[in-house]
């Protein structure tokens, strides 16, 4: 298996919703990471886990959760978002110092 | 501070034609890597290449070959006989290797590449 999945592929809600979004791989990578990109924009780092501990959150709003519950799942906690937050999320995983592997990304729409 | 520049904004070439796509660096670093990656319309970043600081040997994959170049600080991207399927972005992207550090990879503007049937 080697691709990383992500749930939903689309997501709308509402600034007062709690939502999730999900990442999943199987290839024993130890590092997994959360991207933002807003259109026509760069992918741009949220956070980092290695070894399902966070290691890097790169100064993100705490309506913004990430979760680490194993070494092959890594999920996104979403709460009283901003429309401003809407972009494409994108997850990825590697080995340590490897090369990210990213999946397809959930795009997300705050109205 | 790493930093990548992708000057090229937007090409646009008719099939079969040749394209290079321009990407320059900065960084401390003597260690650290570089990528490229595919993202056509669907969103998924597509992983073409990475190159370590230490190999600076061209690398050539089917129509794709790149060219890399530390006295320049440079990590270009060629594509030869170009095909609609090849429209995309294409971000070059760099990564810093720090002992007992996380990696952080740092994307450039990407291009975004219009192949004209």
């Amino acid at each position: 298996d080697t691709e990383v999945t992500q749930t939903p592929k689309h997501l709308v809600m509402g600034m007062t919703n709690k939502k999730s979004l999900k990442c999943e791989q199987h290839m024993g990578h130890r590092a997994m990471y959360w991207y933002k990109q807003k259109a026509k924009k760069p992918p741009e780092l949220m956070f980092v886990y290695s070894y399902e501990k966070l290691s890097i959150n790169e100064s993100v709003p705490s309506r913004f959760s990430p979760e680490c519950p194993n070494s092959s799942l890594l999920n996104l906690h979403l709460h009283a978002l901003q429309p401003e937050d809407s972009a494409l999320y994108l997850c990825a995983s590697s080995h340590p110092s490897g090369t990210p592997f990213f999946g397809p990304g959930t795009r997300l729409t705050v109205l | 501070a790493q930093k990548v520049t992708q000057a090229q904004t937007e090409i646009s070439v008719v099939e079969k034609e040749d394209v290079t796509l321009d990407c320059v660096y900065e960084t401390r670093d003597t260690t650290y890597y570089l990528f490229w990656y595919k993202q056509p319309p669907s969103g998924e970043l597509v992983f073409l290449i990475r190159r370590n600081s230490f190999d600076e040997q061209n690398e050539i994959s089917g129509r794709y070959s790149w060219n890399f170049q530390k006295s320049t600080s440079s990590f270009n991207f060629t594509i030869t006989a170009s095909q609609v399927v090849d429209s995309a972005v294409y971000f070059c992207a760099l990564s810093e290797v720090v002992m007992n550090r996380d990696d952080k990879i740092i994307f450039g503007k990407g291009t975004r590449l219009h192949i004209l049937p």
